[in-house]
């Protein structure tokens, strides 16, 4: 079935630092990409999202690029910011099928020291 | 700012008790979707709705919860009878096509 991996459970970098986190996926359909962000209380929001393959997504500083030849969407951002401490989900919704619900990874805590 | 509001924000049962919350969904957005999000950060995907009707759910939701989006009314997901595993964050999304857009989610308590 249709899969979503990110291996790093915490990161923690210091301010201005360059950030990189995991994410692969796994599905025989269409998939849309997405990263999502939760700050500390509440829900999930959508950082950025990319639907065609070899596409770039950028919001805020932070960039993902759909790779369909090694199936990985990591997010990565130059200099973080202490501001960017929160859950990053990275997460897939099959194109091909209208009643999915999207399949998140189990989130990466970021965590920045000013 | 969230335009899902969902009910109550925090919610404390005791075990075998019914819980029950509920979330009203941005306007003009037909697909409704519950989450429960554990202790560990991980989603677990438990029912969508487009209007009114059941698009997919997991077994556990059909056996022991039960979930409703009336027309003209908050959707509305409720345990029938707590456990201490249900103890989690459930987190309500709406969505007009493929994103979608999280309430602040029912942090729910069972002692």
């Amino acid at each position: 079935g249709d899969s979503v991996i990110q291996m790093q459970g915490q990161v923690t970098l210091s301010e201005n630092d360059f950030l990189f986190i995991n994410c692969t996926y796994s599905t025989t359909g269409y998939p849309t990409l997405f990263w999502y962000v939760q700050y500390s209380g509440e829900g999930p929001q959508l950082l950025l999202q990319v639907t065609t393959a070899n596409n770039k997504g950028s919001s805020r500083g932070f960039e993902a690029t759909y790779d369909k030849g090694t199936t990985s969407f990591h997010l990565q951002k130059t200099s973080v910011q202490e501001i960017d401490s929160a859950v990053y989900y990275c997460a897939m919704r099959d194109q091909s099928d209208n009643n999915n619900a999207p399949r998140f990874g189990a989130g990466t805590k970021l965590s920045v020291k000013p | 700012n969230s335009k899902v509001i969902q009910t109550p924000r925090y919610l404390v049962k005791g075990q075998g008790q019914k819980a029950k919350m509920r979330c009203i969904p941005e306007k003009g957005h037909p697909v409704v979707f519950w989450y429960q999000q554990n202790k560990n950060n991980e989603f677990k995907f438990l029912i969508n709705f487009q209007n009114q009707e059941v698009l997919q759910q997991i077994d556990m939701t059909e056996k022991r919860f039960s979930a409703e989006c009336p027309s003209n009314s908050p959707c509305s997901l409720e345990i029938q009878s707590s456990e201490a595993g249900d103890s989690a964050l459930y987190l309500c999304a709406s969505s007009p096509h493929e994103r979608l857009f999280f309430g602040h989610g029912t942090k729910l308590s069972v002692l």
